[in-house]
């Protein structure tokens, strides 16, 4: 059973503003991982950490940042969000032997 | 071209079917691979995972692997309405810091 949270599960807000989604995990695991997924698409990776300290960008572009400070805890912010940052934002995390991710159940968010 | 192809479906099937859900992959490196169940507007959840080649049982799941044909596979014994998700298929190669790479994803629909 995988223990990964995410905060807060649906968010609407409006243009501008800047949003931070939280993201823990209780398994101890090294890699944590940040996907953006529209209704019915792909799932994209936008970043990545395999360590405190350590975080890079994923195959996606995108204008939100993200910090790791404790192993436990991945969150990402978006200083000044618009409508296309609306979205399905899904947070994983892996063990360091298979990768096999564990997702948490992700944060709708919609920006008006 | 992807490296990871899966067909996006919907695959529509009859309660009680046996289901074949199928991926295919272009790099020989790839040594775990994993099938993922996600229901709409939730995470996906990590169903089964197999290291290189071979078979893996677990209730009415089968996963196959294939590596000579690049080739895997997700079965689903007595299928039920429940099933009805969208399934991905993942793969990463061996050794540490290695990315996952998602399938798009086959939409399942169980008609009872």
């Amino acid at each position: 059973e995988a223990d990964i949270y995410q905060t807060p599960r649906y968010l609407v807000i409006g243009t501008g503003k800047k949003i931070t989604l939280e993201c823990s995990q209780t398994m101890g695991h090294d890699k944590m991982y940040w996907y953006q997924q529209d209704p019915g698409m792909e799932l994209h990776l936008i970043h990545y950490s395999y360590g405190v300290n350590s975080t890079e960008k994923g195959d996606l572009s995108s204008e939100s940042t993200v910090s790791r400070i404790r192993t436990e805890h991945f969150p990402l912010t978006l200083e000044s969000a618009r409508p296309s940052h609306t979205s399905q934002y899904l947070c994983a995390s892996s063990d360091s032997t298979t990768d096999t991710q564990y997702f948490g159940p992700g944060t709708r968010l919609t920006v008006l | 071209q992807k490296e990871v192809e899966q067909d996006p479906g919907p695959l529509s099937v009859p309660e009680g079917a046996i289901v074949s859900l199928n991926c295919t992959y272009s790099n020989s490196a790839f040594q775990y691979f994993m099938w993922y169940r996600q229901y709409s507007r939730k995470g996906p959840e990590l169903l089964m995972y197999t290291y290189s080649s071979g078979n893996k049982e677990d209730g009415r799941f089968t996963a196959q692997v294939d590596k000579s044909s690049k080739y895997i596979s997700l079965f689903i014994r007595d299928s039920q309405p429940s099933d009805s998700a969208t399934y991905l298929c993942a793969m990463t190669k061996s050794g540490g810091y290695q990315k996952v790479t998602f399938g798009i994803g086959t939409k399942l629909q169980v008609i009872p």
